[in-house]
């Protein structure tokens, strides 16, 4: 149990245009969902938390206009790039939290590039 | 605050040697969490274990172990016998176990294991 996924795994778009990244929890229901970026060699960085029905908390040095963040669902949150820029090229992660669970399960991380 | 260090940024072995991974943390929290990903190249994070803090028995799964050690904050992560399966990234994370369940990564450890 616990399965996480990310749609896509891969994205290849031009500079300017949005990108939305879909987190999805399979077999459970996620109280709190996070998203990390990493970029290539470099640890993951907490980008912001949400939870469901509520507004996402960004991190300090997170543009909240640019990386815009939706929990609709206990099951869904998306994460969209908007107006992407070749600096926002990063492998983007998602975890979501079970209940009350201390541990979170990640997704299999969704690797953008923009040209 | 809270910190994650992983001072060996790359370590090569050659196939069938043990290997330790080191990590150091930092908190004023007397209770937390503690936990080893492994990502290999394709990027999935894998857990690998979870520690809590007062629970300072060291641990065993086949050739992975684990030494917690509350005293100088570490918890380090040793591979016996190394196998060229083993090369990737390993995290070690700290979670604090109320309040925010945010996750601080250490800056992993790559591990190249050569045949």
């Amino acid at each position: 149990g616990a399965v996480v996924s990310q749609h896509p795994s891969w994205v290849i778009c031009k500079s300017g245009t949005s990108v939305k990244i879909e987190c999805r929890s399979l077999d459970f229901q996620a109280t709190t969902m996070f998203w990390y970026r990493q970029f290539p060699k470099q640890s993951l960085m907490l980008m912001a938390t949400s939870n469901e029905g509520s507004k996402a908390t960004y991190e300090q040095g997170v543009e909240k206009d640019k990386f815009l963040i939706n929990h609709a669902s206990l099951t869904l949150s998306t994460l969209t790039v908007t107006s992407a820029h070749p600096e926002d090229s990063s492998f983007y992660i998602c975890s979501a939290r079970r209940g009350s669970a201390d541990e979170q399960f990640f997704g299999p991380g969704t690797r953008l590039t923009v040209l | 605050a809270q910190k994650v260090t992983q001072a060996q940024t790359e370590i090569s072995v050659v196939e069938k040697e043990d290997v330790t991974l080191d990590c150091v943390y930092e908190t004023r929290d007397t209770t937390y969490y503690l936990f080893w990903y492994k990502q290999p190249p394709s990027g999935e994070l894998v857990f690998l274990i979870r520690r809590n803090s007062f629970d300072e028995q060291n641990e065993i799964s086949g050739r992975y172990s684990w030494n917690f050690q509350k005293s100088t904050s570490s918890f380090n992560f040793t591979i016996t016998a190394s196998q060229v399966v083993d090369s990737a990234v390993y995290f070690c994370a700290l979670k604090r176990t109320s309040g925010t369940y945010k996750y601080i990564f250490g800056t992993g450890t790559r591990l190249k294991v050569l045949a």
